[in-house]
């Protein structure tokens, strides 16, 4: 089993719906928790950053962080065209240590 | 956040060769790393580079095959030596720095390998 699972999708949604993304973990280490985003040929890019339990909200975009379920979830609000993409859950036991990476799921948004 | 160039951003290689790639910060950081994505897959940490002293490598990785350097805080690079196929694949540097949010990880656009 791995440590991180994240569905591959790809998920399909119509401009302006929400997008709802998730990753569920086995080590309850993890106290750090990111989303990134990756366009095709490029490097990841940070979208959200969260410590511990809680939400956390960033314009169209809001963390949850679920630890006694072991459970974190990304929504896209509004989505458009331009948030097609892989998007990648990463986390951490502490602080500036190693990320270990869901496998991301391809989102698609069409028009 | 720090800006992370990388060099050469593509390169088409044959086997047996080695190829070093390059990662330059435009701050000083404290923690760098090296990661690998193959074709359709994540990222998989190869090692920490470490500043002034031997890189530390996740398991599966060796220094014969992917040795680091990092002579100063801005600056590292990775080799992938004796090149095969399966080599093939995106290397990336990333960074956390003493001037970024603790624990937040920025990364390079990417080095794309592919090995002939």
């Amino acid at each position: 089993q791995k440590e991180v699972e994240q569905d591959p999708g790809p998920l399909s949604v119509p401009e302006g719906a929400i997008v709802s993304l998730n990753c569920t973990y086995s080590n309850s280490a993890f106290q750090y928790f990111m989303w990134y985003r990756q366009y095709s040929r490029k490097g990841p890019e940070l979208l959200m950053y969260t410590y511990s339990s809680g939400n956390k909200e960033d314009g169209r975009f809001t963390a949850q962080v679920d630890k006694s379920s072991k459970y974190i979830s990304l929504f896209i609000r509004d989505s458009q065209p331009s948030d097609s993409a892989t998007y990648l859950c990463a986390m951490a036991r502490a602080a500036g240590n190693k990320l270990t990476f869901g496998g991301g799921t391809r989102v698609l948004v069409k028009p | 956040s720090a800006v992370i160039s990388q060099k050469p951003s593509r390169d088409i290689c044959q086997r047996g060769t080695s190829l070093t790639i390059q990662c330059q910060v435009d701050s000083q950081v404290t923690m760098m790393f090296w990661y690998r994505q193959q074709p359709g897959q994540s990222l998989t940490l190869i090692a920490t580079a470490n500043q002034g002293s031997e890189a530390t490598y996740e398991s599966g990785f060796v220094i014969d095959k992917f040795p680091i350097s990092r002579p100063n805080l801005t600056f590292s690079t990775l080799t992938v030596s004796n090149m095969s196929p399966e080599d093939s694949s995106i290397y990336l540097c990333s960074v956390v720095g003493a001037g970024l949010n603790t624990g937040e990880l920025f990364f390079g656009e990417g080095s794309r390998l592919t090995v002939l």
